[in-house]
């Protein structure tokens, strides 16, 4: 069974930091593009940033450019996304999901999903 | 602020047939990429429910079916039922941002 099960969230200062990790299972992580989505409290959904199975490729949203980071360590099967500069506007669940290998090139951004870590930035 | 527009809200009896239009541009959906559909049902994770347009997981009854036509997009469920009462989102690619998606998300109501 595919499962996705993120960690690290909490509450931070407005400029402080944090490592997001998504631990995966059921699947051979090496194989599969990951991304990153967050949902802010009563809020819709919005990309993050993307990461290719091999780690070169690596994207992100204009809003997080220059302060987050995705990386991937495949021998323990986990997925990160390095939080810097925080703002309080970064306050949402982030979740890490699976880019799906049945579509070709056009993907959806996942056809699994974790249940997601909250992130609160607040003074 | 996103790219992909929906209506807040759509609502209809059990049974009936309703619709959820997703709205795009000449960067996304006239550009050839895809729509995909996501349903969030209160205090889970999305899911996916439609891919490439048209295709359903498996396990997605086929009550629910996706288009899409030039720059715009729709997913139907037909025979509505009080279990399909969630949030739906669309997705999509676009080129000008260089970036995954999401629009603005409906709310659907079984009356």
């Amino acid at each position: 069974e595919v499962q996705l099960v993120e960690s690290g969230g909490g509450l931070v200062q407005p400029g402080g930091a944090l490592r997001l990790s998504c631990t995966a299972s059921g699947f051979t992580l090496s194989d599969y593009w990951m991304h990153w989505v967050r949902q802010a409290p009563g809020k819709g959904l919005v990309w993050v940033s993307r990461i290719t199975n091999d780690g070169t490729g690596a994207t992100y949203a204009d809003s997080v450019k220059g302060r987050f980071t995705i990386s991937r360590d495949d021998a323990k099967n986990a997925l990160y996304l390095q939080l810097n500069s925080l703002r309080v506007e970064d306050t949402a669940t982030y979740y890490c999901t699976r880019r799906p290998s049945f579509c070709g090139s056009d993907c959806p951004t996942g056809d699994y999903w974790g249940q997601g870590t909250l992130v609160t930035v607040s003074s | 602020q996103s790219v992909l527009t929906q209506p807040p809200s759509v609502s209809g009896a059990p049974g009936q047939r309703v619709t959820i239009s997703c709205t795009g541009s000449s960067s996304n959906f006239g550009a050839g990429f895809h729509v995909h559909w996501y349903q969030q049902l209160p205090g889970t994770a999305p899911k996916l429910l439609i891919y490439g347009n048209t295709n359903r997981p498996s396990g997605v009854p086929d009550r629910f079916s996706g288009s899409k036509s030039g720059t715009s997009a729709s997913l139907a469920i037909s025979g509505l039922q009080a279990e399909d009462e969630a949030d739906y989102y669309c997705q999509s690619y676009d080129t000008s941002l260089s970036a995954y998606v999401f629009g603005t998300g409906t709310e659907v109501t079984v009356l």
